[in-house]
């Protein structure tokens, strides 16, 4: 099984709303990430967990926070966003290996507007 | 730094066409890893392959082939005989072992055209 899911498919949000987006993986993978891409534009990393610490911070404004929970979820709490913060948020996670790079699986995104 | 180029911005064939989408790659590391991915127009980004840096050996699966080449820096992907269900964004990433973050190009958009 190498599915990774993503609530919810869609969020259509006011700039002073907080909401959130959950990411869950039943692999074992002990990496995850968050990535944001907009329109025509590749993927862009934001945060990377490695075993549920935070690992990787890409300068992401505050109005980002990641969390880990678990070795499976991974959640991305927004609050106070901007219209320009509308995108596909993409989750993904990987093996872990020392000296070794896995694939990373992607889930199906959520994508956000920011009214 | 890491850099990944996808000259090729748009393609368009028709079904049975054999199609190469050429990647270019600039890193520092020694050891490094390159990735391909399609993402159809559903949004999910589906995992191609994986080759590293130290295999230099073609790949073929099905319709598709890979060619790494140190010496150009590039990873081409080749698809032979396209159908329709092909049409997507390809993107070609580079990772390194230290950080494992993707680097991805800046995709081309195949289209095949019944």
């Amino acid at each position: 099984d190498t599915e990774v899911t993503q609530t919810p498919k869609h969020l259509v949000m006011g700039m002073t709303n907080k909401k959130s987006l959950k990411c869950e993986q039943h692999m074992g993978h002990r990496a995850m990430y968050w990535y944001k891409q907009k329109a025509k534009k590749p993927p862009e990393l934001m945060f990377v967990y490695s075993y549920e610490k935070l690992s990787i911070n890409e300068s992401v404004p505050s109005r980002f926070s990641p969390e880990c929970p678990n070795s499976s979820l991974l959640n991305l709490h927004l609050h106070a966003l901007q219209p320009e913060d509308s995108a596909l948020y993409l989750c993904a996670s990987s093996q872990l290996g020392q000296g070794f790079t896995y694939e990373q699986y992607f889930g199906p995104g959520t994508r956000l507007t920011v009214t | 730094a890491q850099k990944v180029t996808q000259a090729q911005t748009e393609i368009s064939v028709v079904e049975k066409e054999d199609v190469t989408l050429d990647c270019v790659y600039e890193t520092r590391d020694t050891t490094y890893y390159l990735f391909w991915y399609k993402q159809p127009p559903s949004g999910e980004l589906v995992f191609l392959i994986r080759r590293n840096s130290f295999d230099e050996q073609n790949e073929i699966s099905g319709r598709y082939s890979w060619n790494f080449q140190k010496s150009t820096s590039s990873f081409n992907f080749t698809i032979t005989a396209s159908q329709v269900v092909d049409s997507a964004v390809y993107f070609c990433a580079l990772s390194d072992t230290g950080r494992r973050a993707l680097t991805f190009g800046s995709g081309t958009r195949l289209q095949v055209q019944p």
